[in-house]
């Protein structure tokens, strides 16, 4: 079965330092991968889209960056947070095919508080 | 536009029936979703129907879809304390592969059972 990871669960971090925020599959070959961010405010941003091994689209300008070095493997990157980049970070994966081919799977997220 | 819309806040009594409503916006969309979120997790996948179905049951969960008018409504049957939780309702819009599946997502709907 398919799992999906995040690290690290929560983090904090002072303004203007670097960001690291990872996300893993299981169990999948050649996912989407996704990065959304999910604010005080409730609703989910789609930051980043990832449709193979360094193909990565940004849905919105912005202090972050996504990378994908390896197939089941999804970062997050800043090199200076920002106040407004707190907020609760969720990973997802979903298939190319198969009948529920773009069903997204969420990760357990990460949360984090700049100050 | 893109939006998904759903009502804030539901609260109801423990046993009593919840129903939680969506409108979405293309009439194209052939996956609409039902996700659950509870404090402090990811989103979880609760139950999903095709564009082509009126109605889907899964034991104490029906989701109901009237394309005509673009509504989506969640019911859960003998509401639980357990049920207490943020419900997101998602459409996918008519997949391109650069696209990457992409889902759209509404406010999320914050359900309150009380005993």
């Amino acid at each position: 079965s398919q799992t999906i990871h995040q690290w690290p669960a929560t983090l904090v971090q002072p303004v203007g330092s670097p960001l690291s925020l990872e996300c893993t599959v299981e169990g999948t070959s050649n996912p989407n991968l996704y990065w959304y961010r999910q604010a005080a405010g409730r609703g989910l941003q789609l930051l980043f889209y990832s449709i193979g091994i360094d193909q990565i689209s940004s849905e919105v300008p912005q202090n972050l960056s996504a990378s994908r070095p390896q197939d089941r493997q999804f970062i997050l990157s800043s090199k200076k947070l920002l106040l407004s980049d707190s907020g609760f970070y969720l990973c997802a994966w979903s298939v190319l095919s198969g009948g529920l081919r773009d069903t997204q799977y969420f990760g357990p997220g990460t949360r984090l508080t700049v100050l | 536009g893109e939006d998904v819309e759903q009502s804030l806040f539901l609260s109801v009594r423990e046993g009593d029936s919840s129903v939680i409503n969506c409108t979405y916006t293309d009439s194209s969309s052939t996956y609409l979703y039902w996700y659950k979120q509870e404090p402090g997790a990811g989103l979880q996948l609760l139950t999903y129907i095709f564009s082509n179905m009126d109605m889907k049951q899964d034991q104490r969960l029906t989701v109901l879809l009237n394309k005509k008018d673009k509504h989506l409504s969640l019911r859960i049957a003998d509401t639980q304390t357990g049920d207490s939780a943020i419900y997101f309702c998602a459409e996918r819009k008519e997949r391109s592969y650069n696209q990457g599946g992409k889902l759209i997502f509404g406010q999320g709907t914050e359900l309150s059972v009380k005993p």
